[in-house]
């Protein structure tokens, strides 16, 4: 089972500002491990949107943008468009004996209104 | 570019194993961990483990000890991932992908079914 724990679903209507939280621990978050996000498109591999919690790769929007505090950390996505409708995961490193050293989100559905 | 492209869809019986082909090109293949990733129909992704392809070291998910292999040919920058004795529970999406500050680059993915 997913030790990052997200909403299963955000929506917004073009143009308003959406997150998307995820809570961890202090086995992974919370003990410094760097926070990653990736989109996922109907159909498609996975695609990284966020890397070191905060870092867009080149030719991602800067509409989304991330952060961290503590346990958590944040996905925001500013300016929703039709093609941000997608799922959404974290990821991050995890330092217990949980049985997986890299850990995923549950996910979050964004549904553009 | 930078890519990894992933062997086709499998066909598998319960009980049987599979074996996936991850091959990269683009970048220097021994200087990038690389991941293994799946994603059963309609769920989230779930990390399998990771290779090192420069010295061929792993790790794996506990939950797939004892039933994953990983392994690599570095004379064609491939990365291998066989799982065995499957079960239908392990019907999926198996993906590759790049280590190098979060997965930066990803396979497109080969989809696994095991069914009687």
């Amino acid at each position: 089972q997913s030790v990052l724990t997200q909403p299963p679903s955000v929506s917004g209507a073009p143009g308003q500002r959406v997150t998307i939280s995820c809570t961890g621990s202090s086995s992974n978050i919370g003990a410094g491990y760097d926070v990653h996000w990736y989109q996922q498109l109907p159909g498609t591999a996975p695609k990284l949107l966020i890397y070191g919690n905060s870092n867009r790769p080149s030719g991602v929007p800067d509409r989304f943008s991330g952060s961290k505090s503590g346990t958590s950390a944040s996905l925001a996505i500013t300016g929703l468009q039709a093609e941000d409708e997608a799922d959404y995961y974290c990821q991050s490193y995890d330092s217990s004996l949980s049985g997986s050293l890299y850990v995923f989100g549950t996910g979050t559905k964004v549904t553009v209104l | 570019q930078v890519q990894l492209v992933q062997s086709g869809a499998e066909v598998k019986k319960p009980g049987a194993s599979v074996k996936v082909s991850c091959k990269a090109s683009g970048y220097t293949f021994t200087s990038y961990y690389m991941h293994w990733v799946r994603q059963a129909p309609g769920q989230g992704l779930e990390w399998m483990g990771i290779i090192n392809p420069s010295g061929g070291s792993t790790s794996y998910a506990q939950k797939f000890q004892g039933r994953v292999t990983m392994t690599r040919d570095t004379s064609t920058s491939t990365v291998y991932m066989e799982l065995s004795s499957l079960r239908s529970e392990d019907t999926a999406v198996y993906y590759c992908a790049r280590l190098a500050g979060g997965m930066d680059v990803w396979g497109q993915g080969t989809t696994v079914t095991v069914s009687s």
